[in-house]
């Protein structure tokens, strides 16, 4: 069974600060990862999707990279914003199968 | 161009009846994916569809749940015979490949009583 798990669960950081969050996946068979922000009572918003070893991206003060030899991917925001807050996911596919498996997510709450 | 439309948004249900989610792909998606989010719980496949075609049903429970994807209209997820454990917000997500990004709609919550 494939399993995606992101640390932390849920994080408090203050306006200012930067924060980061990992995404860990199964190495074999990788195909691709995506990074998706939701929030509240919306659908979530793909942010970027990830395919190569070393891939590096970045969106603003939200950048992410991606190591498919040892199966891990971190997002990192630069000077959290209130409006930041929202739960992060990650979703993971290997190749020669069609299905997304999502991670539970980082809730990540930005104080003022 | 809209946005992934799920409808309806909030769907209240007894248990024993039938519940039909769709959901519209944005234009010139023919990939389409279903999620279920449990309470306390992240997102769970369920079914993967192209257009005419069910590709991966393995996350669909095996009674009770079916989906489809005409080749005019919405994508249908039929729920017959609802239990209290089917309650629960449904998403569903388009694409124009199998896999580039996906676009979340905003979902279904159904609550059956």
């Amino acid at each position: 069974i494939l399993n995606v798990e992101q640390s932390p669960q849920s994080l408090h950081v203050q306006e200012g600060d930067s924060t980061n969050f990992t995404c860990s996946f199964p190495s074999s068979n990788f195909y691709a990862l995506h990074w998706y922000r939701w929030e509240t009572a919306k659908s979530p918003e793909a942010l970027f999707v990830m395919t190569l070893n070393g891939d590096e991206k970045k969106k603003g003060r939200i950048s992410a990279t991606l190591n498919t030899k040892e199966g891990y991917s971190y997002l990192y925001i630069k000077g959290s914003q209130p409006e930041d807050s929202a739960t992060y996911l990650c979703a993971f596919k290997t190749s020669g199968t069609y299905k997304y498996i999502f991670g539970t997510g980082t809730r990540l709450k930005v104080l003022a | 161009n809209a946005g992934v439309m799920q409808n309806p948004r909030h769907l209240v249900r007894r248990r024993g009846q039938e519940a039909r989610l769709r959901c519209s792909p944005m234009k010139g998606h023919s990939h389409v994916y279903w999620y279920r989010q449990l309470p306390e719980e992240g997102l769970k496949f369920m079914v993967y569809l192209q257009k005419e075609n069910i590709i991966d049903e393995s996350g669909m429970p095996k009674e009770r749940f079916s989906a489809e994807f005409p080749k005019e209209g919405p994508s249908i997820l039929r729920i017959q015979q609802v239990v209290r454990g089917d309650s629960a917000a449904y998403f569903c997500a388009s694409s124009p490949l199998s896999g580039a990004e996906a676009f979340f709609g905003q979902g279904t919550r159904l609550t059956v009583v």
